[in-house]
């Protein structure tokens, strides 16, 4: 079965960029999409189709998808982005998820 | 306002059944695919099913082995999850979820608790 692999947790000071990498295998051919999700509450959708974002999402959010990995990128990054970030794609018509990334801003 | 509430969670006994709700509002639901998505106590968001606008192509994860049937009513806007011979392993937070591939998970329940202990 297709798998996702994401670093379990990345750190990044406030202000600066955090990059949260997503591996799977020839996932630059796939469509890939990235979930935040804060203690307590569900999931939400911050990139889809690898680049773009969901209307009401800062700018500051942003995706790349080549190769094997796909990147999730966030620019000045602020303490509200503290949270668990999970990478999601199909493989073939079985959607799979990465297994997640806390994201600490220090 | 898109709004997905999930209800039909509780607690059930290993081997048992129980049958997930979630009802839509806010969108024309016959027009959208939708899915399930789980969430163990600590752990990881999982895939489990989909089903297409026309309840014409759905998919299960592997893991499943058969136990689980997605189903929708257009005409009452509620997507449905039914779930057999439930495990410790099931026991998860249950959500539903808008979308497909082009548009991404982009609208998610608050999601409804399973539980499957003796």
């Amino acid at each position: 079965s297709y798998e996702l692999t994401q670093p379990p947790s990345v750190s990044v000071s406030p202000g600066q960029t955090a990059n949260i990498t997503c591996s799977g295998d020839k996932l630059g051919d796939k469509s890939s999409c990235w979930f935040q999700q804060k203690p307590g509450q569900s999931p939400v959708l911050v990139i889809y189709q690898d680049t773009k974002r969901p209307s009401g999402i800062p700018e500051r959010f942003s995706g790349s998808n080549s190769g094997n990995t796909a990147t999730l990128t966030i620019s000045g990054t602020q303490a509200m982005d503290e949270a668990d970030y999970y990478c999601q794609t199909w493989d073939i018509s079985t959607g799979v998820f990465g297994g997640g990334t806390k994201l600490t801003v220090l | 306002e898109v709004q997905l509430v999930e209800s039909g969670g509780g607690l059930v006994k290993p081997g048992g059944s129980l049958s997930l709700s979630c009802a839509a509002s806010g969108f024309t639901f016959s027009g959208y695919n939708m899915n399930w998505v789980r969430q163990a106590p600590g752990k990881g968001l999982e895939w489990v099913s989909s089903i297409s606008s026309g309840s014409g192509y759905i998919y299960y994860a592997d893991s499943l082995k058969g136990r689980f049937t997605i189903s929708r009513d257009s005409a009452g806007d509620s997507l449905y999850l039914h779930m057999n011979s439930l495990r410790a392993e099931d026991t998860a937070v249950y959500f539903c979820a808008r979308g497909d591939r082009f548009s991404g998970f982009d609208y998610w329940g608050q999601g409804t608790l399973v539980t499957v202990s003796s």
